[in-house]
């Protein structure tokens, strides 16, 4: 147990729908990453954020967003849905260090019908 | 812009023999390297990283890495394969140079065979 977790583990959902996928970073963890799996694209990433703040992003698309809260957990919002997006969605975290260890939660595993 | 492969999808080993998972990276910097391993249906787990100092990185499970400046490789080695090894493996990067991102491989899938 990596002390990363989110909710919920699957999702269906029809095109053109919108979801929050959430994530609680390990305790003391101040970055968030979110990463999307699918099986052509292998592990991409999409967004960071650090203390509340975003600080990298990556390959995601206009349909989605991110943030982090005050209590850092981090929410990923995704809408428009379309069949591509089905994929597994997962957030890790990590303290501040340099050459930071990332941390991953199990995924949610989202399915667009 | 950092880069990394693995120029294998799928590694297939005998139980006990020696496994190497290969990664080559790319970086304007000097170089953050991660190893990471996902089981079926679990997220990744750490396995080890170079940041600086001894070449030869010791990890979880008996797994080991070079790190190879000179070829910008990061081989992860076992000396003796497990069937329980079998999973899908992933390198990572990142410039230490600037920048947040960590860029992941593509994944090798590791076969253990008994």
């Amino acid at each position: 147990d990596s002390g990363v977790t989110q909710t919920p583990k699957h999702l269906i959902t029809a095109t053109g729908q919108r979801v929050t996928l959430r994530c609680s970073p390990r305790s003391g963890d101040l970055s968030v990453y979110w990463y999307q799996q699918s099986l052509d694209q292998g592990l991409q990433f999409l967004i960071q954020y650090y203390n509340g703040e975003e600080r990298a992003k990556g390959n995601i698309l206009e349909r989605f967003s991110a943030q982090q809260f005050p209590d850092l957990h981090s929410e990923l919002n995704l809408s428009s849905l379309e069949l591509g997006d089905s994929a597994l969605y997962f957030c890790a975290s990590s303290t501040r260090t340099a050459g930071e260890t990332q941390y991953f939660g199990p995924g949610t595993r989202l399915l667009v019908l | 812009a950092q880069s990394v492969a693995q120029p294998e999808d799928q590694v297939n080993v005998a139980e006990g023999n020696p496994l190497t998972v290969k990664c080559t990276y790319s970086v304007s910097g000097n170089p953050y390297l991660f190893w990471y391993v996902q089981y079926p249906n679990r997220g990744l787990q750490f396995l080890l990283k170079y940041i600086t100092g001894d070449n030869l990185v010791k990890g979880s499970y008996g797994f080991e890495a070079e790190f190879n400046k000179s070829q910008t490789s990061f081989h992860l080695k076992k000396p003796s394969a497990l069937v329980s090894d079998s999973a899908l493996y992933f390198c990572a990067v990142r410039d230490s140079g600037g920048g947040f991102k960590t860029i992941f491989g593509a994944g090798t899938r590791l076969f253990v065979k008994a």
